[in-house]
């Protein structure tokens, strides 16, 4: 346990869904990060948090994706209108942003959309 | 463009064998580097990692690794494998320049022969 919790553990949703995941991060942790990993391949950057401010968002990040960090702590990541394509292991990890980028994950969020 | 590669998708080995995982990388800055282990449905777990300093560096569960700029690798090295070294392995590099977000290689799977 490396002290990153995600919420829910699995998702089964329907196409054309709406979805929310939630990452609770180490709580002195001040960077928060969305990674998504796809079957067979590594994690890929979606997004990160320095406290509250959403400071860069990958390409991969589609408008249908939206992140929040509101008070610095927790975070959602909402997806709508899911499709088929998004399924995948969705993963948060933390750090604290003046010690390296040391990462520490959580078990990921695995959705699946029929 | 930033990119790693981890040459080999998947590895057998017996147990007792030693094992070296490949990594290789591209980074315009000075890259710090890492290895995580993932097992099925679990989230990323820190092996070690490369800020600076001397090349060879020690990690959890009798894993290290060399940093050779010259070649542009970080080799995952084990003198003996377990049973339970059997999982997912990937490489990472980051910088604090780049938000300390990572870059992952594909993965490399290791399954290990009684």
């Amino acid at each position: 346990d490396t002290g990153v919790s995600q919420d829910p553990r699995h998702k089964i949703t329907k196409r054309g869904q709406n979805v929310t995941f939630r990452c609770d991060p180490i709580s002195e942790h001040n960077r928060l990060y969305w990674y998504r990993q796809t079957l067979g391949q590594g994690p890929e950057f979606l997004t990160y948090f320095q406290n509250e401010a959403q400071l860069e968002k990958s390409r991969l990040l589609s408008d249908r994706f939206s992140a929040e960090r509101p008070k610095g702590s927790f975070s959602t990541l909402e997806i709508q209108r899911t499709e088929q394509g998004d399924s995948a292991m969705y993963l948060c990890a933390s750090s604290l942003g003046d010690r390296g980028p040391r990462q520490f994950f959580g078990p990921g969020t695995r959705l699946t959309v029929l | 463009a930033q990119s790693v590669t981890q040459p080999d998708i998947h590895i057998t080995v017996s147990e007792g064998a030693s094992l070296e995982l490949r990594c290789n990388y591209s980074y315009g800055a000075t890259p710090y580097l890492f290895w995580y282990v993932q097992s099925p449905g679990q989230g990323l777990q820190l092996l070690l990692k490369y800020f600076s300093g001397d090349t060879l560096v020690q990690g959890i569960k009798g894993f290290e690794a060399e940093f050779k700029r010259s070649q542009s690798s970080f080799n995952l090295r084990k003198p003996s494998v377990h049973w339970s070294d059997a999982a997912e392995y990937f490489c990472a590099v980051g910088a604090d320049n780049q938000g300390g977000k990572l870059i992952f290689g594909q993965g490399t799977e290791l399954s290990v022969k009684p």
